[in-house]
C-alpha cells in the first residue's frame, strides 16, 4: 500500500491563479480531510468528507473548495490564490468517522506571491 | 479555534533522559490522540487513549488522561536523538463531529 498520496511536494502561484492539490488514499478509508499547516497555529481543519459524494467544511473552508467522486481521491482546489493561503497542506485519512487514527500524507508546500 | 493546547512549546533534553509534554483542552472529549511529526514531513500517529481509559503504554510512550482537569501526557522514556521531532495532541471532541482538532505542538530536541 502506498498509503495517502499528496501531489505536488512544492508549488508557487502568484496571486489570483487557481490550482489543485491531489490527494489519494489506497487504504479503501471513509473519511478524508484536509488540514493547512502554519507556524504558531497547529493544524486546521479545511474540509472533510465522509465518504463519496459527501463533503463538509471545516474550521478554515474560505477560498477552498472539495469534492469526492471516488472513495480513493479527494482534491483541494484553490480558487482564486491568495498570499494568506501560503502554507503547508496535509491530506488525512482514517477508516471511519470517530475514533480512529489518522494517516497523513507527506505534505505540499505552497507558497503565494 | 484549538482545543488542544501543549505545554510546553519546546523542550530540550539529553539523551537519556525524559521527556513529558502535556496537553489540555476545553470540551469534553471521545478520545485524545498524540502524534509525532519529523520535520518536513507528515503527521505520524502514535498513541490514541479512549475517555474512560487513564492511561497507555506503547513501548517507550506512556499517555495519561484525566477528564476532571481536561488535561493529558505523554512520557518518552529514555529519549533518544531520534525522538526530536514536534509533538501534536488531537481531540476528538463529543459534539465536533468528525473533526480532529490539533493543538500547537511541542518541539522537542534530544542531545546527543
Amino acid at each position: 500500500n502506498a498509503g495517502v498520496t499528496q501531489t505536488p511536494k512544492f508549488q508557487v502561484l502568484k496571486t489570483g491563479q487557481s490550482m489543485t492539490l491531489q490527494c489519494a488514499q489506497d487504504m479503501n478509508h471513509e473519511y478524508m480531510s484536509w488540514y493547512r499547516q502554519d507556524p504558531g497555529m497547529g493544524l486546521r481543519l479545511i474540509h472533510y468528507s465522509v465518504g463519496a459524494g459527501i463533503t463538509d467544511q471545516g474550521e478554515v473552508p474560505n477560498g477552498y473548495n472539495v469534492s469526492r467522486s471516488t472513495t480513493e481521491d479527494f482534491p483541494l482546489r484553490l480558487l482564486s490564490a491568495a498570499p494568506s493561503q501560503t502554507s503547508v497542506y496535509f491530506c488525512a485519512s482514517s477508516y471511519h468517522l470517530q475514533g480512529e487514527k489518522l494517516f497523513f500524507g507527506s505534505g505540499t508546500q505552497l507558497s503565494v506571491l | 479555534s484549538q482545543q488542544g493546547e501543549e505545554d510546553p512549546q519546546a523542550l530540550s533534553i539529553q539523551e537519556g533522559e525524559n521527556a513529558t509534554m502535556n496537553c489540555s483542552y476545553k470540551t469534553s472529549i471521545n478520545n485524545l490522540q498524540w502524534y509525532r511529526q519529523n520535520s518536513g514531513r507528515g503527521l505520524v500517529h502514535l498513541i490514541l487513549i479512549r475517555s474512560n481509559e487513564r492511561e497507555k503504554h506503547s513501548g517507550r510512550l506512556r499517555v495519561t488522561l484525566d477528564t476532571s482537569k481536561k488535561s493529558s501526557s505523554l512520557l518518552i522514556t529514555a529519549s533518544r536523538a531520534a525522538d526530536t521531532a514536534s509533538y501534536f495532541c488531537a481531540t476528538d471532541a463529543e459534539l465536533g463531529g468528525s473533526r480532529l482538532t490539533f493543538g500547537e505542538g511541542t518541539q522537542l530536541t534530544v542531545n546527543p
